[in-house]
């Protein structure tokens, strides 16, 4: 049972151009959200997060918004750069997920943004 | 900064061997995580550790086993390698509470089984 979706597998933009990335999640007891960009032979890095006490998080040009009725949160990138493209991961978290204090992830399947230039 | 390795970013084994794959983390995190990763299916979870000597079966735990007998390190074990764990591996740490449940993540170790 996959409780995080990226129902995109792949997105191409044009440079300069919004990047819009999606991300739904089923279990409605997940509190944190984040976003995660890897590059081919290395290891996922930190991009982006929310809580679910908010419904918007921006960082310079990343921004996520997450609508908590619709399960659903967006990654939006502004202006896209070709050094965005990469694979993206949503991932979501809850205190209750797994033993207390773990911190674990649920990660989604990702999604690869090409940006042209 | 936060600085995860992994013992080797390629390796190559056969079928029925033990591998043997090392994490170390710097930040004396007491989380600690190994994933694979394979197209379409994300990040998946195998095994985790909270503390020294604890562990928990994450997601996809058959055919492995983990070691945590020092903070800084983790280690995940391939019993008998079979061509089906072939793939990333990626490991990572997190600190205990603070509201904050960001991982960080070492480069990953490609991994081919013949």
């Amino acid at each position: 049972d996959q409780q995080v979706k990226q129902n995109s597998p792949s997105l191409s933009v044009q440079e300069g151009r919004i990047s819009i990335l999606n991300c739904d999640y089923t279990n409605s007891m997940f509190d944190y959200f984040l976003w995660y960009k890897k590059y081919p032979a290395e290891g996922p890095t930190f991009l982006i997060s929310i809580s679910s006490i908010k419904d918007k998080n921006e960082d310079g040009r990343f921004t996520v918004f997450l609508n908590k009725s619709a399960k659903h949160l967006s990654l939006h990138i502004v202006p896209s750069q070709p050094g965005d493209s990469a694979v993206y991961f949503c991932a979501a978290s809850s205190w209750l997920v797994g033993s207390s204090n773990t911190g674990k992830l649920i990660f989604g399947q990702g999604t690869t943004l090409q940006v042209k230039p | 900064d936060v600085k995860v390795t992994q013992s080797s970013r390629y390796l190559v084994k056969r079928t029925g061997e033990k591998v043997f794959l090392e994490c170390v983390q710097d930040m004396d995190h007491e989380n600690m995580f190994w994933y694979r990763q394979d197209p379409g299916l994300g990040l998946r979870l195998i095994y985790f550790s909270y503390d020294v000597k604890m562990k928990e079966k994450g997601d996809i735990p058959e055919g492995y086993s983990v070691s945590r007998e020092k903070k800084e390190r983790f280690s995940l074990i391939l019993e008998s390698a079979s061509t089906n764990q072939t793939s990333m591996y990626l490991c990572a740490s997190s600190s205990h509470g603070g509201g904050s449940y960001e991982q960080y993540f070492g480069p990953g170790t490609r991994l081919t089984v013949t």
